[in-house]
């Protein structure tokens, strides 16, 4: 079974702090996918990378960056924390493009 | 742009079948899929439909496509209280290469 693991899975940090939310995957897969989940809004793609060191924004990359040092490894990044960054973030690995999502559990932050 | 649109919310009497309903507007979408996320956690895979069927059975799943209108529908027979959850369908969209979500529907199922 692929197997993806966020680091944390509550997190509250204050206003303006550096946050980092860490994914790793370990079933070799070359996409992965940071997504932010908010009631009503469903899931929106914040970044995605399809290789190490590759990157692209998503739908909503503002106030974010990425780092993909490694295949399995797969970082968000809020440079300075605000409190509209407080939602539940999901990592989501794929084999492919257009193939199937496998997510993790998930990090439920909260900026306080 | 690309599309999905679902319900919000449905709620059913345990027993009964339970039937989530979806839209997209991406007609050369090669597969649709369904999630399910329970309370507290991430999104697990429940099934899938390739386009070129239109139905597709997995026990008490039953996932029906109507290519014609974009409608997608995930039907649950004889519902169980561990059937709560949030079902979110998804298209994959040829135009950027990723899954396209709808908004997710809560299905609360009452006892």
């Amino acid at each position: 079974d692929v197997k993806v693991t966020q680091s944390s899975r509550y997190l509250v940090k204050r206003t303006g702090e550096k946050v980092f939310l860490e994914c790793v995957q370990d079933m070799d897969h070359e996409n992965m996918f940071w997504y932010r989940q908010d009631p009503g809004l469903g899931l929106r793609l914040i970044y995605f990378s399809y290789d190490v060191k590759m990157k692209e924004k998503g739908d909503i990359p503002e106030g974010y960056s990425v780092s993909r040092e490694k295949k399995e490894r797969f970082s968000l990044i809020l440079e300075s924390a605000s409190t509209n960054q407080t939602s539940m973030y999901l990592c989501a690995t794929s084999e492919g493009f257009n193939e199937k999502l496998f997510f993790g559990s998930g990090t439920q932050l909260s900026v306080l | 742009g690309e599309d999905v649109e679902q319900s919000l919310f449905l709620s059913v009497r345990e027993g009964d079948s339970s039937v989530i309903n979806c839209t997209y507007t991406d007609s050369s979408s090669t597969y649709l899929y369904w999630y399910k996320q329970e309370p507290g956690a991430g999104l697990q895979l429940l099934t899938y439909i390739f386009s070129n069927m239109d139905m597709k059975q997995d026990q008490r799943l039953t996932v029906l496509l109507n290519k014609k209108d974009k409608h997608l529908s995930l039907r649950i027979a004889d519902t169980q209280t561990g059937d709560s959850a949030i079902y979110f369908c998804a298209e994959d969209s040829s135009n950027t290469g990723k899954l396209i979500f709808g908004q997710g529907t809560t299905l609360q199922v009452k006892p």
